[in-house]
């Protein structure tokens, strides 16, 4: 079974400072991974993806996420924190082996930029 | 583009009675999923289609969830009779192609069963 994990329930940065949101990731073959942003009172907004190719993803708003297979995570980076980065944040994995596999999320990460 | 939009925004309901959500995809999108996420926990999957047709159920809770796609177009989500553990936000979301690709989410129904 394909699992996810966001080991830290909230992220505290300052403002210009570059952050991290940690995402682990477990699946029998190889992975489709995908970061989503949740805002307050909307829906969950697509950030970034890897399928394949380079390790290192680019995606909207400036943030970026590698790819580590042998560590298996896929961390969500960006260099300096804007207060309007402040979200909930939510790791996804779909299992590429055997078929048809559904999508699975994590927890979230609340991510918190003081100004 | 319209993106996904679900209806209602909110619904408060008693033990035993109906609901009914409503979602309507990004048009030409086949595939559409339901998830549920409850107070501080995973969104969880409950199930998919394309087009008209289930492609996967298995996050489907019990019998008293019924989800239904007339047409390909929009799809419902009824819940009889609605439990406490029901309570939770209720996320659409669509996609062109499923495998790789992003899906595209609505802003969700919270649901509260009282």
């Amino acid at each position: 079974a394909q699992s996810v994990a966001q080991p830290e329930d909230q992220v505290n940065v300052a403002e210009g400072n570059p952050l991290t949101v940690k995402c682990t990731y477990s699946v029998s073959g190889n992975p489709y991974l995908f970061w989503y942003v949740q805002y307050p009172n909307r829906g969950l907004q697509f950030l970034l993806k890897y399928i394949t190719g380079d390790n290192l993803v680019k995606g909207s708003y400036g943030f970026e996420a590698e790819f580590n297979k042998s560590q298996t995570s896929f961390h969500l980076k960006k260099p300096s924190a804007l207060v309007s980065d402040s979200a909930l944040y939510f790791c996804a994995v779909r299992d590429r082996h055997g078929g048809y596999q559904k999508v699975t999320f994590g927890i979230g990460t609340k991510l918190q930029v003081i100004p | 583009e319209a993106g996904v939009t679900q209806f209602p925004s909110h619904s408060v309901i008693e033990k035993g009675q109906t609901v009914t959500l409503r979602c309507d995809p990004i048009s030409g999108h086949d595939n559409l999923y339901w998830y549920r996420r409850v107070m501080g926990k995973e969104i969880k999957f409950l199930l998919h289609f394309v087009k008209e047709s289930k492609q996967d159920e298995s996050g489907m809770p019990n019998n008293r969830f019924l989800a239904e796609r007339t047409g390909g177009t929009y799809s419902t989500l009824k819940v009889q009779p609605a439990e406490l553990e029901d309570s939770g936000v209720y996320f659409c979301a669509s996609s062109l192609w499923d495998s790789g690709n992003e899906q595209f989410f609505g802003p969700g129904t919270r649901l509260t069963v009282l």
